[in-house]
């Protein structure tokens, strides 16, 4: 069964830095692009950002660009989501979400994590 | 960046009734990269539909989904219960990706 599992989630204060992470199972990592997807409470789903199988293509979504990181480390079949100056506007539950292809772009999404959640505020 | 728009807001129908939801972009969506994605309450997101009109696996065949360029359908032919959710477009052909702001499809 392809399962993904996200951590890292917490409360933490504006300006500050967080790592979520997302452990894989059930299917061959390394053949599939990865996304993190959020939604703030009660709104609607935002694209964060995508990784190629194998790093070297990566994208964002402008909101966070600059700021957040997302990288994989395939020998561990880990997903990760490094986001740094985190504002309150970042509120959200973060979505680990498998690629059905090789490229963040051109393939759809079509597992899903349960989600972490994300909290900024002071 | 291609922006989704999503219309109505939220639809109110009984269930056996036809529901179509609406999906515009700012831009045309290349080769048909457009997907829908079902959300039931306090669960992730399902896939239904990608390249505008292939239903994922295990979807029934009540959702279809049509459209090309800028304009995108989704229609679920007799509302069942557990049809009753929110419903998001998303393109996944030009970075940045992007979803729609969602449907919610209510019983009236």
């Amino acid at each position: 069964e392809v399962q993904l599992v996200e951590s890292g989630g917490g409360l933490v204060q504006p300006g500050r830095s967080l790592r979520l992470s997302c452990a894989a199972s059930g299917f061959t990592f390394d053949d599939y692009a990865m996304h993190w997807v959020r939604q703030a409470p009660g709104k609607g789903l935002e694209w964060v950002s995508g990784i190629n199988w194998n790093s070297i293509s990566t994208g964002y979504a402008d909101s966070v660009k600059g700021r957040f990181t997302i990288s994989r480390d395939n020998a561990k079949n880990s997903l990760y989501l490094e986001m740094n100056s985190l504002r309150a506007e970042d509120t959200a539950l973060y979505y680990c979400v498998k690629g059905l292809g090789l490229q963040y772009l051109y393939y759809y999404m079509d597992v899903w994590g349960k989600g972490t959640t994300v909290t900024v505020s002071s | 960046e291609i922006v989704l728009t999503q219309s109505p807001g939220t639809l109110s129908l009984s269930p056996g009734e036809r529901a179509t939801l609406a999906c515009r972009a700012s831009q045309s969506v290349s080769s048909y990269h457009l997907a829908w994605y079902q959300q039931e309450r306090g669960q992730a997101p399902r896939l239904l539909i990608y390249g505008a009109s292939a239903r994922a696996t295990g979807i029934p065949d009540r959702f279809t989904g049509s459209g090309s360029g800028t304009d995108f359908t989704l229609t679920i032919s007799r509302l069942e219960p557990e049809d009753f959710a929110v419903y998001y477009c998303q393109q996944y052909g030009s970075s940045p990706l992007s979803f729609g702001g969602g449907t919610r499809v209510e019983i009236k």
